[in-house]
Order: structure tokens, then C-alpha cells, then sequence
């Protein structure tokens, strides 16, 4: 069955300390893996995706994020938070053949000044 | 661009009501989503249509719940009657195509009384 898992559902940090969510997916066959950010109140915008190429993928923000094909993993990462980044983030997990993405619980981070 | 559009953003409703939920997907997407979002289930995807045609439907949780698309500029979400346990944010998305991950409406806040 098709599924994307979150590890980390609630994470607290402090300004300037560096961030890794985690996700892992199970997906038969060819694989597109994105991800979203929801701020409060307000809707899902995407973060970055991945299609093939290069593993490590850049997205808006100063966020990345690694595909690691061997442990089924697509981490999400960023070198220094800010208060800003407060939000909720989910992986999801899509194929080309059907444009249907599969989404994680989420993780939502907080971020104190 | 002015994004997918729903509407309205939020309805509060009595048990037994008819709520139907708008959305106007971007315009050229041939793909349109919708999806539920709860504190318990997380985003879960009610059904996804491509061009116009509804390809799956599975997560529909029950006949109280149908879809529309009557063309490529409009879709409905319809629940009719609504109960307390509907009470979540809907959201829409479109897609150009499978590659390129969703846009999201900025959602409908739905309560039922």
C-alpha cells in the first residue's frame, strides 16, 4: 500500500538551530516526492520537490531536502531556523501516471525566538 | 494568476443542512483535487478528477458526499446531510500535470452544529 510517514509530529527549537524532519514513503514504481508548508491560518504552498537527478534538492527558503533511495527517505532540512518558519510541513509522495499524491501526517514546528 | 479559488472560506452549518463547496482551479489545470483536512486524520484525498472526469473516488467517506465537474473552470463539493463529524477544512488543488505538484486553495472552513 502506498503510504508516507512523518516521524517527528511535534518539533520545538529555538532561533538559529538547525532543523531535519523526517519522512519515509512506500511507493511502488516510479516515485515524485515534494514538501508542502501550511503557515497558520492559511493554505499549503510547496517547499520543493523531487523528480530524478540530483538527490539533494533545493526549495524556497533555504530550505533542502535529500532523497535517499536505499532507505525510501526524502528528509526535509535547514541549516538555521528562523521564528518565521513556524508552520506545519508535510511530505507527500506522488507518481506521474496518476498526479495523486499521497501526503504525510505533517510535522509542525515551533520555532521560539 | 489569482491561484484556485474556493468559496466560501468558511460556513457554519446546522446538522442535516446541505453544504455545497465551491472551487475554481487555475486556469489551463487539467487536474482538480479535494482534499479534507482534520486534527485526527490529517489530509486525507476525497476524490480527483482529470479532465473533468472523476478518476477516483475511494476516499469519499460516504454517500452523504458527491462531486462535480461540470466543466474545466468549476468544481463543487457537495455534502448533503451534513453532520458535526464533517466539521473540518476542505481544500482544492490543481494540477497542470503529474509532475509538478499542486496548487492549493486556501480552503473551506466548515463547522456543523
Amino acid at each position: 500500500a502506498q503510504s508516507v510517514s512523518q516521524h517527528n509530529h511535534h518539533v520545538i527549537l529555538s532561533e538559529a538551530a538547525s532543523l531535519e524532519l523526517g519522512c519515509n514513503y512506500s511507493y511502488g514504481g516510479t516515485v515524485n516526492l515534494f514538501w508542502y508548508v501550511q503557515y497558520p491560518g492559511q493554505h499549503l504552498q510547496l517547499l520543493l520537490k523531487y523528480f530524478s537527478g540530483d538527490p539533494l534538492v533545493k526549495g524556497i527558503k533555504g530550505f533542502e531536502a535529500e532523497f535517499i533511495k536505499s532507505k525510501f527517505s526524502f528528509n526535509l532540512r535547514k541549516p538555521s531556523v528562523q521564528w518565521s518558519d513556524t508552520a506545519e510541513y508535510f511530505c507527500a509522495a506522488g507518481s506521474s501516471n496518476t498526479g495523486k499524491l499521497i501526503f504525510g501526517q505533517g510535522t509542525t514546528l515551533q520555532v521560539k525566538p | 494568476d489569482a491561484g484556485v479559488i474556493q468559496s466560501p472560506r468558511h460556513e457554519v452549518t446546522e446538522m442535516g443542512q446541505e453544504v455545497t463547496l465551491r472551487c475554481k482551479p487555475i486556469s489551463g489545470h487539467n487536474s482538480l483535487f479535494w482534499y479534507r483536512q482534520t486534527m485526527m486524520r490529517g489530509l486525507e484525498l476525497l476524490i480527483y478528477f482529470n479532465n473533468n472526469v472523476p478518476i477516483d473516488d475511494s476516499g469519499m467517506p460516504e454517500d452523504r458526499f458527491s462531486a462535480k465537474m461540470p466543466n474545466a473552470s468549476f468544481s463543487t463539493l457537495k455534502i448533503q446531510p451534513s453532520e458535526p463529524r464533517d466539521s473540518a477544512v476542505y481544500f482544492c488543488a490543481s494540477s497542470g500535470d503529474g509532475y509538478y505538484g499542486y496548487t492549493f486553495g486556501s480552503g473551506t472552513r466548515l463547522t456543523v452544529v
